[in-house]
């Protein structure tokens, strides 16, 4: 089957950095992509993998390893408003029109 | 430009009611997804049009559940009879074609519908 882990919550301090990583078993790679979503509201498109290594975009940067079926995402400097969950998704290998989610990360930013 | 719009934004019921939800895709987008999440599962993929044309409905999770998608605009999801373990919050997304545009499309969310089934 197909499958996406990702840590159910973490905490961390205003200013710091946070990785959230996300593995993922599926029968073959068509690009994974991270999504923010603020309590309440809906998911926001933020990165996008399907090389291996280092996308970034401002305070966000986005890591996959292809070989270890793994991604990370990388907050720094955090901000409270950075408080949210953080979802792992990738194509489905079998009907790439679709997008298989992990639960997502509950990402609590502290003052 | 103007994002997925869904309406209603919550909705209370009672059971055994008919819910329609109703979604308008960012213009120009060939495909629209149904979704659901729950705290326990996550987001689920209910069902899929391409071009107004449903093409994997495989998680509706029974035959209370349909969708419909009369123009390239607008799109329902209808419960009937609707039961409590129906609440949810339900997205519609839409996207440009990933065959033609590029893998990278991404999906782009509604600010959902919270349906709550009493």
């Amino acid at each position: 089957g197909q499958n996406i882990d990702q840590p159910t919550e973490m905490t961390a301090t205003e200013g710091a950095i946070v990785q959230i990583n996300c593995t993922y078993q599926t029968s073959g790679f068509n690009g994974l992509f991270w999504y923010q979503q603020h309590a309440g509201e809906a998911p926001t498109f933020l990165s996008y993998n399907v090389l291996d290594g280092l996308e970034e975009k401002g305070r966000f940067s986005s890591f996959l390893s292809r070989s270890k079926g793994y991604s990370y995402l990388l907050l720094k400097e955090l901000q409270m408003k950075d408080s949210a969950s953080y979802l792992c998704a990738v194509r489905d290998p079998r009907n790439t029109d679709k997008l298989i989610f992990g639960t997502g990360t509950r990402l609590q930013v502290f003052p | 430009d103007a994002g997925v719009i869904q309406s209603p934004r919550h909705e209370v019921t009672e059971m055994g009611q008919e819910v329609t939800l109703r979604c308008k895709p960012i213009s120009g987008h060939d495909y629209l997804f149904w979704y659901r999440q729950t705290m326990m599962r996550g987001l689920e993929l209910l069902i899929y049009f391409n071009n107004n044309v449903p093409i994997d409905d495989s998680g509706m999770p029974e035959d209370r559940f349909s969708a419909k998608m009369p123009n390239a605009s607008f799109s329902t999801l209808k419960i009937q009879p609707s039961e409590p373990r129906d609440s949810a919050v339900y997205f519609c997304a839409s996207s440009l074609a990933p065959m033609f545009q590029g893998p990278n499309q991404p999906q782009h969310f509604g600010d959902g519908t919270r349906l709550s089934i009493l």
